[in-house]
């Protein structure tokens, strides 16, 4: 089992370029999250995703967008990249908690520099 | 709106002293309070799922209580390596998994 897996591991983007942040869990889950954290701080909740074809926004969801086309795939797409962006983002997954656990799992985070 | 504060901010205990983190939150409908550890340049680690109030959960010198307010994570008699930062979280009935800022632990030997 590979669990959340993330790429890029680093990714180095100059203002005003877009990227997609990749994110693939195998766990079957069907909870999905987007955080950032920035240096020395918690987490802080962009999109997250209750199934396939449904999303919302979390605490800090501007200039981001993000889709869930499958179950397994929640990608988050960066437009016009600002330096304020430069922080780690965390994709993680979950069963739901009626299910029982309702733990989230995390990926290893991708770094990003905005310059 | 699902808040969660986390205290102190840091904390540097000597080997063996023990302490309590403190997790306060407000949320609509709690669907689980989670305890995870998170060492520098990775993801978090998961520890503890909580409830209800009354529940408790412990592994090796940890030891996550919780009221209908706060949650506590005892550290009992701590090594050098419980170093880390300590994240609490809670999901409510929007099912959003909302993080307090972290305790960031020290475990001088």
């Amino acid at each position: 089992n590979a669990g959340v897996t993330q790429t890029p591991k680093f990714r180095i983007l100059k203002i005003g370029q877009s990227m997609t942040l990749q994110c693939t869990q195998d766990m079957n889950h069907n909870y999905m999250y987007w955080y950032r954290q920035d240096p020395g701080m918690g987490l802080k909740l962009i999109y997250y995703s209750v199934g396939a074809g449904i999303t919302d926004k979390g605490e800090v969801p501007n200039g981001y967008n993000v889709s869930r086309s499958t179950t397994e795939d929640f990608p988050l797409r960066l437009e016009l990249a600002a330096p304020s962006q430069t922080s780690v983002y965390f994709c993680a997954s979950s069963y739901p908690a009626s299910s029982g656990g309702g733990e989230a799992f995390f990926g290893q985070g991708t770094r990003l520099t905005v310059v | 709106e699902d808040q969660v504060t986390q205290s102190p901010e840091a904390l540097r205990l000597q080997e063996g002293e023990s302490s309590s983190l403190n997790c306060s939150y407000t949320v609509s409908g709690l669907r689980g309070l989670f305890w995870y550890r998170q060492d520098p340049g990775k993801g978090p680690e998961f520890l503890f799922t909580l409830y209800s109030a009354g529940e408790e959960k412990e592994k090796e010198r940890l030891k996550a209580t919780l009221t209908k307010k706060e949650s506590f994570l005892h550290i009992t008699a701590p090594k050098p390596e419980d170093s880390a930062t300590y994240l609490c979280a809670v999901r409510g009935g929007a099912q959003k998994l909302v993080f307090g800022q972290g305790t960031r632990l020290t475990i001088n030997p």
